[in-house]
């Protein structure tokens, strides 16, 4: 079953520095997503993208964190300047028609910024 | 906005014990309503789906019916076993295609 990988599992940094997670998508899905989950907390949108634009982006989604697709393969979040409040766990997320039947996420990326 | 209100864990069970999960929601238009699960140590996968009024979704012996008249999609299994321990998220999606997750519901089955 085709899967939508993360890398990588898990990363820490350290306060201040720039980080970017990665993601490759299924290959023929066209809607891309990103979710985090603060430890002990509800799973959160963050950011939804097609088109090689965003579409919609949450509030948490401020200038500190921006969306790329690099290529035909890859979907990358950038945090620039990582906060403590930034460890959680990312999920990317991909679907093939706006996810009203659902979305596949990845596996996730854990972030402990120290 | 759109909203989803789950049953608030942790649930305890012995093995081939009956398990409820309650979700209710609030949405504008009409959503689609989902069941992910999120097991030890990995990500949150689809368990079942259902997109409109009475559409039963089903997986692994798990069912959820979506009711418009109550606007729930309760989850049950009918024997739970140790393997399904994990972490049950209720969501919805509408036309704004955003994945709205009520807050999860721990289940540990004990054998």
């Amino acid at each position: 079953e085709p899967e939508v990988t993360q890398t990588p599992s898990h990363q820490v940094t350290q306060m201040g520095q720039e980080v970017i997670l990665r993601c490759v998508p299924i290959s023929n899905h066209l809607y891309f997503y990103w979710y985090r989950q603060i430890l002990g907390q509800k799973v959160e949108f963050l950011v939804s993208f097609y088109n090689n634009e965003i579409s919609e982006k949450s509030e948490i989604f401020d200038d500190q964190f921006s969306v790329e697709r690099p290529d035909g393969s890859n979907f990358t979040l950038k945090i620039r300047s990582t906060k403590l409040e930034d460890s959680a766990m990312y999920f990317c997320a991909s679907s093939a028609a706006g996810g009203y039947y659902g979305y596949t996420f990845g596996s996730g990326t854990r972030l402990t910024v120290v | 906005g759109n909203s989803v209100t789950q049953m608030e864990g942790p649930v305890t069970l012995s093995e081939e014990a009956f398990l409820t999960i309650n979700c209710t929601y609030t949405a504008t238009g009409y959503p689609s309503l989902f069941w992910y699960v999120q097991y030890p140590g990995e990500g949150l996968q689809l368990l079942l789906k259902a997109t409109k009024a009475d559409d039963k979704g089903s997986n692994k012996g798990f069912e959820a019916t979506y009711r418009k008249e109550t606007t729930s999609f309760h989850l049950e299994k009918g024997s739970v076993q140790v393997s399904d321990s994990a972490v049950y998220f209720c969501a919805l999606i509408t036309n704004d295609y955003k994945l709205s997750f009520g807050a999860g519901t721990t289940v540990t089955v004990r054998a």
